[in-house]
């Protein structure tokens, strides 16, 4: 029983373009949610994140968009850029003592081209 | 040099193998952690150690043995796997256990089980 869902398994975008990477999850303790980033032969690299009592947080091209009513994120990168061709995993957990586990959506594969 | 560092990055072993994984963190942080990354799986949290103690066996078999002699290190020690235990190996770092610490991922070990 998945409870991240990540339903794009790939993504094509122009360069210099809006990318768009969508992610549901179904535990309503989830209340921090991170993206992490991934390049082959690279373990997952963090990239951005947004607590729960927000809707919005922006950093550079990037910005992670949280709808809690819907349950449902997305990250926004704009402009696209070559570089940014990676596989992009969102990973909600929850914040409360003693928590730790991150659950991993199985990811999205962005390919922006040139 | 990258903050998290595993050895060996490939490895293949046959079913009656004893072999041995090895993560080294360079960050100071105080908790470390096994995932395992299976062809079209997400991520999937196997150990976790804050300040050398184990928290979490994530109902891993007993053929994945853990060791973390201090918080700089962390060890899984494998014998008599099974090929359904081929995967990517990923060693994380956070700078304790919670939802807000950021983990820090290695590039992963990549076993084969013959």
């Amino acid at each position: 029983d998945q409870q991240v869902k990540q339903n794009s398994p790939s993504l094509s975008v122009q360069e210099g373009r809006i990318s768009i990477l969508n992610c549901d999850y179904t535990n309503s303790m989830f209340d921090y949610f991170l993206w992490y980033k991934k390049y082959p032969a690279e373990g997952p690299t963090f990239l951005i994140s947004i607590s729960s009592i927000k809707d919005k947080n922006e950093d550079g091209r990037f910005t992670v968009f949280l709808n809690k009513s819907a349950k449902h994120l997305s990250l926004h990168i704009v402009p696209s850029q070559p570089g940014d061709s990676a596989v992009y995993f969102c990973a909600p957990t929850y914040s409360g003592a003693g928590s730790y586990q991150l659950t991993f959506g199985k990811g999205t594969k962005l390919s922006v081209i040139p | 040099e990258t903050g998290v560092t595993q050895t060996p990055r490939h490895l293949v072993m046959g079913m009656t193998n004893k072999k041995s994984l090895k993560c080294e963190q360079h960050l100071g942080h105080n908790a470390m952690y096994w995932y395992k990354q299976s062809a079209k799986k997400p991520l999937e949290l196997m150990f976790v150690y804050s300040l050398e103690e184990r928290v979490e066996n994530n109902s891993v078999p007993s053929r994945f043995s853990p060791e973390c002699p201090n918080s700089s290190h962390l060890f899984l020690h494998l014998h008599t796997l099974q090929p359904e235990d081929s995967a990517l190996y990923l060693c994380a770092s956070s700078q304790d256990i919670g939802g807000f610490n950021i983990q820090y991922f290695g590039a992963g070990t990549r076993l084969s089980v013959l």
